[in-house]
């Protein structure tokens, strides 16, 4: 199995809502992303979790909270987002950090819109 | 801080022949990986190729192969044969031998036409 899935595949939310979108893997991997992308661009580095503790926070702004719970899963908390936070969510894992064999593999990512 | 470049924003090829995208990129590091990404539309991204920057022959993976300039910062992706498949958007990646902190280039949109 070396399939990233993720939940939900579109989401529309209002500036005032709460959500969570939620990323899992079955494949062993100790090291899980999130990337966020815009229309045409290339996928920005947010946080990465490894052994399901906080490794990199890109200055990510505080309304987007993630969090590990296990080794397979990972979550991504959005509150009192604005519009141009709309983008497509990426989420990622790897056997660890460094390294080429840790090859990141990618889901197949959430498509945000915010009200 | 390092940076990806790909300097060709669309490219076209016909079906069969053989396109190049390039990519440049700028670090004081000596240990690094580099990657090719392809990102069909509406489709998820997936890893090509990869090399190690301590390697000094060239990755190849089938009709893809790579032309890597550790001298000259350049990791080339040149697909043989090209298929409809093929289309998609090609992201050039850079990643520390010591995280995974990868950084991607801007994307080449490669078309193949029939």
């Amino acid at each position: 199995d070396t399939e990233v899935t993720q939940t939900p595949k579109h989401l529309v939310m209002g500036m005032t809502n709460k959500k969570s979108l939620k990323c899992e893997q079955h494949m062993g991997h100790r090291a899980m992303y999130w990337y966020k992308q815009k229309a045409k661009k290339p996928p920005e580095l947010m946080f990465v979790y490894s052994y399901e503790k906080l490794s990199i926070n890109e200055s990510v702004p505080s309304r987007f909270s993630p969090e590990c719970p296990n080794s397979s899963l990972l979550n991504l908390h959005l509150h009192a987002l604005q519009p141009e936070d709309s983008a497509l969510y990426l989420c990622a894992s790897s056997q660890g950090l460094g390294g080429a064999t840790y090859e990141q593999y990618f889901g197949p990512g959430t498509r945000l819109t915010v009200t | 801080a390092q940076t990806v470049t790909q300097s060709q924003p669309e490219m076209s090829v016909q079906e069969a022949e053989t396109v190049t995208l390039s990519c440049t990129y700028d670090t004081s590091e000596n240990n690094y990986y580099l990657f090719w990404y392809k990102q069909p539309p509406s489709r998820q991204m997936i890893l090509v190729i990869r090399q190690e920057a301590y390697k000094q022959q060239n990755a190849t993976e089938n009709r893809f192969s790579v032309n890597f300039q550790k001298a000259a910062k350049s990791f080339s992706l040149k697909i043989s044969d090209s298929q409809l498949g093929d289309t998609a958007m090609y992201f050039c990646a850079f990643m520390n031998s010591n995280n995974n902190d990868m950084r991607f280039g801007a994307g080449t949109r490669l078309t193949v036409k029939p």
